[in-house]
Formats: C-alpha cells, sequence, structure tokens
C-alpha cells in the first residue's frame, strides 16, 4: 500500500533560520502531493501542493519540489517566523486509489524568537 | 463563508453509548471523508465518499460507520464506542480525488471512557 515518512520532531528553531522538513513517499501508481499545516487548536489547512513530478508547489515562503526520481517532498523555508510555529503534516493522493489519501504522521514545528 | 462544520467539537461519553459526529460542507463538493489523528500515528483515514450515496472503507474503518444521503452531509457514526475509539476527529471535503485539496473542519475530540 501507500506510505508516507516524515522526519521525526520535534523541530525546534530560531527565527529567521533555514527550515526542511523531509518527506518521502511510496505509491502503485503517479500521486499528487501535499503539504498540510495544523495550526493549535484548528483543522488542516493546505499549504502547497504539486500534481507531477518536477513541479514546485509554493506558498507563503515555503516550497517543496515533486521528485519522482528520489520520491521525495521536501518542505523548504528559507527563513522562518514565530507565526509559522505549527504542526506540518506530507500527503498523497493517488489515482490509482481514488479516494484514498495518506498522511505522514506530522512535524511539530517550534520558531522561538 | 466556505467551510466544513462537525458538531459537537467536545464529547465526552460512555462505552457502548452510541453516538453521532454532524459534518456538514457548504460548497458543493463532491466528495467527503473521515480522519482521526492520534500522537504518533498521524491522520489515519476511517471512510471517504466520493458521492451521494457511495462510501468506501480507508484504513481504519472498524467500529464505524457512515452514510450520505445528501451531498453536503456526511455524519461518523459509533454504535457502540470503545476508549480505543478515543480521538481527534476530522471531516475533510473537495471537488473530487486526486488533485484536489481537501478542506477540513474543525476537528471533533472524543474521549470515550
Amino acid at each position: 500500500g501507500n506510505s508516507v515518512t516524515q522526519m521525526e520532531g520535534p523541530v525546534t528553531l530560531s527565527e529567521e533560520a533555514f527550515l526542511t522538513i523531509n518527506c518521502t513517499y511510496t505509491a502503485t501508481g503517479y500521486p499528487s502531493l501535499f503539504w498540510y499545516v495544523q495550526y493549535p487548536g484548528e483543522g488542516l489547512q493546505l499549504l502547497l501542493k504539486a500534481t507531477k513530478a518536477d513541479d514546485k508547489g509554493s506558498n507563503k515562503g515555503f516550497e517543496a519540489t515533486y521528485r519522482k526520481e528520489t520520491t521525495s517532498f521536501h518542505l523548504e523555508k528559507g527563513s522562518v517566523q514565530v507565526s509559522d510555529s505549527a504542526v506540518y503534516f506530507c500527503a498523497l493522493s493517488d489515482p490509482a486509489n481514488a479516494g484514498k489519501s495518506t498522511f505522514g504522521d506530522g512535524t511539530t514545528l517550534t520558531v522561538k524568537p | 463563508e466556505a467551510q466544513v462544520t462537525q458538531n459537537p467539537r467536545y464529547l465526552i461519553t460512555v462505552t457502548g453509548k452510541k453516538l453521532t459526529v454532524t459534518c456538514s460542507q457548504n460548497m458543493n463538493h463532491e466528495y467527503m471523508s473521515w480522519y482521526r489523528q492520534d500522537p504518533g500515528l498521524g491522520l489515519r483515514q476511517i471512510y471517504y465518499s466520493m458521492n451521494v450515496e457511495v462510501t468506501d472503507k480507508g484504513d481504519v474503518p472498524e467500529g464505524y460507520k457512515v452514510s450520505r444521503k445528501e451531498k453536503r452531509n456526511f455524519p461518523l457514526i459509533l454504535e457502540s464506542p470503545s476508549p480505543n475509539q478515543t480521538s481527534l476527529y476530522f471531516c475533510a471535503s473537495s471537488l473530487g480525488t486526486s488533485a484536489y485539496e481537501q478542506y477540513f473542519g474543525p476537528g471533533t475530540r472524543l474521549t470515550v471512557t
């Protein structure tokens, strides 16, 4: 079956530091890949997505590139802010298993002033 | 405002007492899904629905039922809750599967004693 593996957290950074959260996946087909963010006490919301190989998703200074050769979709941001503190989930949706979504375990990011 | 609503937001109940968590979306989305979120396990899909009267099992369907009689509503039913169903539950909807982002509700925190 499909799976998503995220780097283990929690991650603690100082403001303006560089962020990388690793995500790798296994899938039977050609999945779409997503990063969702969950702020304290809220539901998940889409941060960015990529639907085919070599696509780059970007939003709010965050970026991730769909790398089919390494089956990865690592999340990066050049300079984090305190307001970026949240839980980040990598996810995939595989058209070969329409309707099913697979999420990673989530990575908790804390940014300190 | 486009949104997914869930009720109740918090629920404490006892083993064996049937309960229903409601989910409603106002975006005319075809696809709806239920997830549970547990520490260290990320989000796991319980059931999903691709359209009215069409539902299918996710990764952890045991102990749950769903129905999709109307496009906007997708209730989650626990016929005989047990303590291992204590969790944070999220409903989500999207225009379709695969490349489409999911919109999440605010969550329902369920405790079964």
